[in-house]
């Protein structure tokens, strides 16, 4: 099946830097891709729809200005946490949908990226 | 309000056969999605279904009933490699996935 992958797996931080996360589609391209959040024994949670070469949809409560989302690619979306704090320690998603299969196309989720802030 | 259903907790004996139910209210359907998630790792895709009926995949099997907002997931002859939470997860109108909060399945030998 499609790859996605998400780098880096595991990163930790100092509180008030920056940590960038990329998330890659390895052999197709991804018209959408999908940033989540997901804290100890929860759901996850949709943070933002990324579409390549436009602004990223946030939900409501994700703070734009924290979570930068860029796109700037079919192959390649970029989430940076800016000015991280303990409580952005969580583990995060990205997920890509294959453009040929257009809005119902299956979902490729990456490895995931576990952040803890310090 | 938009809102999935799953039990939050299964137990189930290896060997046997267990059924995942969910059930979901959303605005518009475009379709349902089950995803299997191990602790600490991302979800991996294990079937969609968008048309009413019985969807068979090895030891998977996933069915829908869209005139009652129903799905299940159909796991048979259960290894342990099948613990794990299983997520529910709807296609509004809007194509925006909507979650489950998953369904923790463990295996007892």
């Amino acid at each position: 099946g499609a790859v996605v992958s998400q780098h880096p797996s595991r990163v930790i931080c100092k509180s008030g830097t920056s940590v960038k996360i990329e998330c890659r589609s390895l052999d197709f391209q991804a018209t959408t891709m999908f940033w989540y959040r997901q804290f100890p024994k929860q759901s996850l949670m949709l943070m933002a729809t990324s579409n390549e070469g436009s602004k990223a949809t946030y939900e409501q409560g994700v703070e734009k200005d924290k979570f930068l989302i860029n796109h700037a690619s079919l192959t390649l979306s970029t989430l940076t946490v800016t000015s991280a704090h303990p409580e952005d320690s969580s583990f995060y998603i990205c997920s890509a949908r294959d453009g040929t299969g257009g809005d119902t196309g299956e979902l490729f989720f990456g490895e995931g990226s576990r952040l803890t802030v310090l | 309000g938009q809102n999935i259903d799953q039990p939050t907790e299964m137990t189930a004996t290896e060997g046997a056969i267990v059924q995942i139910n969910c059930t979901y209210q959303t605005s518009g359907f475009n379709g349902l999605f089950w995803y299997q998630q191990h602790a600490g790792e991302a979800p991996t895709f294990l079937s969609y279904n968008v048309l009413d009926g019985l969807e068979e995949k090895g030891r998977f099997s996933s069915f829908l009933s869209r005139s009652k907002g129903y799905s299940y997931l159909l796991l048979k002859e259960l290894q342990m490699k099948d613990s794990a939470s299983y997520l529910c997860a709807a296609l509004d109108s809007n194509y925006q996935l909507i979650w489950g909060a998953g369904t923790k399945l463990i295996i007892k030998p």
